[in-house]
């Protein structure tokens, strides 16, 4: 069973610092992973995927995916009280299918 | 942008009633999705398709069944409803092409089975 992990948190962080999500994986294979963010009571929203080793940047998003450490993470930089959300990481389980993490809770306090 | 409908956002039913959700997308994607979310469990799949007439059992598929007779349109059934069904549902539709393809999510429907 492929499985992704996260904190569920909640992550407090005060406005205008650098929230950090990270999220753990256990098949060695995965190549692509995906960030969605989910308001209560919303659908998730995709905002980021990343499907190589490094970093991507987009905005004020960073994705960071470590094949070694098998570990993804998301940098929120100048965080936003906007961006109080759950944060879901997603990863493969077969060619089509994703499995999802239960997410991380984010605050952001103004 | 890719559209996914679903055609419900809030949706009461009676237990041992036949349940019909649907999904619409808008951008000609190969794989449909139907999930369910409950507080604790996270998202789980319950069937996908990845073409028409073609389905695959997820990780809770008992209770359920789907339809796609047409390539825009994923039906998913609940062939008699029970309490325990009682949940937010999200269907969701992805490229099939190129790999692991980024899933694009419909606004949800809750479901209350009374």
């Amino acid at each position: 069973q492929k499985e992704v992990e996260q904190n569920s948190g909640p992550l407090s962080v005060p406005e205008g610092a650098i929230a950090s999500l990270n999220c753990t994986y256990s098949d060695r294979g995965s190549q692509s992973f995906f960030w969605y963010r989910q308001y209560s009571g919303k659908s998730p929203e995709l905002i980021m995927f990343i499907y190589s080793n490094g970093d991507k940047e987009d905005g004020r998003f960073t994705a960071q995916l470590n094949k070694a450490s098998q570990y993804v993470s998301l940098l929120i930089r100048d965080s936003q009280p906007s961006d109080s959300a759950t944060y879901l990481c997603a990863g493969p389980t077969g060619y089509s299918t994703l499995t999802f993490g239960k997410g991380t809770m984010l605050l952001v306090s103004p | 942008d890719v559209k996914v409908t679903q055609s419900s956002r809030y949706l009461v039913k009676r237990t041992g009633e036949k349940v019909f959700l649907e999904c619409v997308q808008d951008m000609d994607h190969e794989n449909m999705f139907w999930y369910r979310q409950d507080p604790g469990l996270g998202l789980r799949l319950i069937y996908f398709s990845y073409d028409v007439k073609m389905k695959e059992k997820g990780d809770i598929p008992e209770g359920y069944s789907v339809s796609r007779e047409k390539k825009e349109r994923f039906s998913l059934i609940l062939e008699s409803a029970s309490t325990n069904q009682t949940s937010m549902y999200l269907c969701a539709s992805s490229r099939r092409t190129g790999g692991n393809q980024p899933q694009h999510f419909g606004d949800g429907t809750r479901l209350s089975i009374l």
